[in-house]
């Protein structure tokens, strides 16, 4: 059982907007910052949100990340048939002294 | 242009130990913390091991402390992981990344060598 959580799936049609959450505590998500990587299938993961909210170079405003207590979300608009992907969230853990990701959240475009 | 080749994985029985290599280039290797990352088939991602700049600082999850070891040669811009004592459930993909800014933001990737354990 991952330390922090991520629904498993979630689904949409192009051009809608879509949220992944991922929940933890105070020792991970609480008080580290919160990365975001789309993994798909049979390439290398990729990150698309580092710091909570940034975005790295080369990665389009549609992809976009939030934190709020101990959960982050990251949202993703105009979604596209190559957004599907897994979705993981990560972060350090002061208590384990890891870094931690979540279980991995499967998008599909319908 | 960043890239990072891993190398090193293949077939290894029980107890067998194996060597992973990540050849970096693109960047000052120096200057990055860098990791391994694995996803075992089926499995999402799993944090493996981080080292520091120097080779001072060095973390691991719980799982393969003991048994793997993380290294880096500066000068030959490479990060190895000396995995020992390996077990069925250390089948995996093994990626190397490099750290950006923070400690969990992996911006990037090599593109993994698979690990299989099995008699």
């Amino acid at each position: 059982q991952s330390i922090l959580t991520q629904p498993p799936s979630v689904s949409a049609t192009p051009g809608q907007k879509v949220t992944i959450s991922c929940s933890g505590s105070s020792s991970n998500i609480g008080n580290n910052y919160v990365s975001w990587f789309q993994h798909p299938p049979g390439t290398a993961p990729k990150l698309l949100i580092y710091d909570n909210d940034k975005r790295p170079s080369g990665i389009p405003d549609r992809f976009s990340g939030s934190k709020s207590g101990t959960s982050a979300t990251l949202g993703i608009t105009g979604l596209q048939t190559g957004d599907e992907a897994d979705y993981y969230c990560g972060t350090w853990d002061s208590s384990l002294n890891a870094v931690v990701f979540g279980a991995g959240t499967k998008l599909t475009v319908l | 242009e960043v890239q990072l080749v891993e190398s090193g994985g293949g077939l290894v029985k029980p107890g067998g130990s194996l060597r992973l290599s990540c050849a970096a280039s693109g960047f000052d290797f120096s200057f990055y913390l860098m990791t391994w990352v694995r996803q075992a088939p089926g499995k999402g991602l799993e944090w493996v091991s981080t080292i520091s700049t120097s080779s001072r600082y060095i973390f691991y999850t719980d799982s393969v402390k003991g048994r793997f070891t993380i290294s880096r040669d500066n000068a030959k811009n490479s990060l190895f992981l000396q995995m020992n004592s390996l077990r069925a459930e250390d089948t995996a993909v093994y990626y190397c990344a490099r750290v950006g800014t923070g400690s969990s933001d992996f911006d990037f990737w090599g593109q993994g060598t698979l690990v299989t354990v099995s008699s």
